[in-house]
């Protein structure tokens, strides 16, 4: 079964201090990788798509990764703003289906 | 892009009440998706149209639940007979072929 872990579930960081987020996936045929991002009572924004391993996207302070196995999401010098849920999703299979199967995300505090 | 559009916003009602919710995609967008998400969860795929046709539904999308995009343009979402089990947020997402799915801020529903 198709499956996406994230982590960790939760991420303090002090304003200025650069990490990575997590997603590991175990899929059958991936298609794409996605990253989202999401605010409290907000639907998930759109960030990053990734196809193939090796390819890398940036977006501000934003910079997306993928292997065969995982993505990674790092975070340079964050400012509070950034404080979010990132979600990763995956569209798998060679059929029809164009679902994104989500991890359960990754809860940012960026603290000033 | 005016963004993707859901009405209402919130919605509570009564145990074994019917309801029903409103997506406007964006305009040119072919594609629309309906997921489900819970407190702490990423999003789960109910359900997706190419312009008018439903061409994929999970097994979430019980008998209770029905889905229609009658003119390939906003599509609506029903549940009879509410549940306890059904309060979450429900979001819709549209995309062109082969493109990043863009959500909506979702229809936050509440059982009593």
């Amino acid at each position: 079964e198709d499956q996406v872990t994230q982590s960790p579930e939760a991420l303090r960081l002090q304003e200025g201090e650069s990490s990575s987020l997590n997603c590991s996936y175990t899929v059958s045929g991936l298609r794409g990788l996605f990253w989202y991002r999401q605010d409290p009572g907000k639907g998930p924004e759109f960030l990053f798509t990734l196809y193939s391993a090796g390819e890398e996207k940036e977006k501000e302070r934003l910079k997306a990764t993928l292997t065969k196995k995982e993505s990674f999401l790092h975070i340079t010098a964050p400012k509070p703003e950034d404080s979010a849920t990132y979600l990763c999703a995956v569209q798998a299979g060679r059929g029809a289906t164009n679902k994104l199967i989500f991890g359960t995300g990754t809860l940012l505090a960026v603290q000033p | 892009d005016t963004g993707v559009s859901q009405d209402p916003r919130h919605k509570i009602t009564k145990r074994g009440q019917n309801v029903t919710f409103r997506c406007d995609p964006i305009s040119e967008h072919n594609r629309l998706y309906w997921y489900r998400q819970t407190l702490g969860q990423g999003p789960e795929f109910l359900t997706y149209f190419q312009n008018e046709a439903q061409l994929e539904k999970s097994r979430l999308l019980s008998d209770r639940f029905s889905a229609e995009r009658p003119k390939g343009s906003f599509s609506t979402l029903e549940i009879q007979r509410t549940e306890q089990g059904d309060s979450a947020m429900y979001l819709c997402a549209s995309s062109r072929t082969n493109q990043p799915q863009h959500f909506g801020d979702g229809t936050r529903l509440s059982i009593l």
